[in-house]
């Protein structure tokens, strides 16, 4: 079955630093891999996608993704971290393709930024 | 504001009540779905909705009924609750694969 892990429950990073956070799915075929955030007490918030084509992507608030295929992940990073950024972190893969799936979510990624 | 409206914002039900959650988006999306996200769970596909049709139930229990009367409009008919299904309740919207899905804010249900 599709699946999809995020190994770490809770990541601090300082303001300013590096970030990068660990997606890895299991899938047959090639998948759709989505990365959401979501600030407490709202809904989630779609930062970037993929499909196919350039294994990088960029999305919204400053984010990047890369597909690495010969290691079924498809890691979040970004530059330089703003406290803003404090949020949970949802990596998400389409169970199947065709005109319509089904979002399967891992469990989450919380960050927490220090001054 | 991300297109898809969910009321209330909160809610307090005992376990005898019966109450409704409302999910409405104007986005032009065929596709509706309930999530269900407890603490320390990962998000839990509820029900499914393609073009008003259910197309999937993700084995919730019938204390739970959702309704699509048209695809804008998605409720959760909500009776004889237990506290452990005391949870924040999202909906989402969609329009094919490549758009990815839309959230709402959710509504934060708590079971007394």
């Amino acid at each position: 079955a599709q699946s999809v892990t995020q190994p770490d429950i809770h990541i601090t990073v300082s303001e300013g630093a590096s970030l990068e956070l660990r997606c890895n799915y299991s899938y047959g075929a090639t998948p759709y891999l989505f990365w959401y955030v979501q600030s407490p007490g709202q809904g989630l918030q779609l930062l970037l996608k993929y499909f196919s084509g350039d294994t990088l992507v960029q999305g919204i608030k400053g984010f990047e993704a890369e597909f690495k295929r010969s290691q079924s992940s498809f890691n979040l990073r970004k530059p330089s971290v703003h406290w803003s950024d404090a949020a949970e972190y949802f990596c998400a893969v389409v169970t199947y393709g065709g005109s319509q799936g089904n979002l399967i979510f891992g469990k989450g990624t919380k960050l927490s930024v220090k001054p | 504001e991300t297109g898809v409206t969910q009321t209330p914002r909160h809610l307090v039900m005992g376990m005898t009540n019966k109450k409704s959650l409302k999910c409405e988006q104007h986005l032009g999306h065929n596709a509706m779905y309930w999530y269900k996200q407890s603490a320390k769970k990962p998000l839990e596909l509820m029900f499914v909705y393609n073009f008003k049709e259910q197309t999937e139930n993700n084995s919730v229990p019938s204390r739970f009924s959702p309704e699509c009367p048209n695809s804008s409009h998605l409720f959760l008919h909500l009776h004889t609750l237990q506290p452990e299904d005391s949870a924040l309740y999202l909906c989402a919207s969609s329009q094919g694969l490549t758009d990815g899905y839309t959230f709402g804010s959710g509504t934060r249900l708590t079971v007394v």
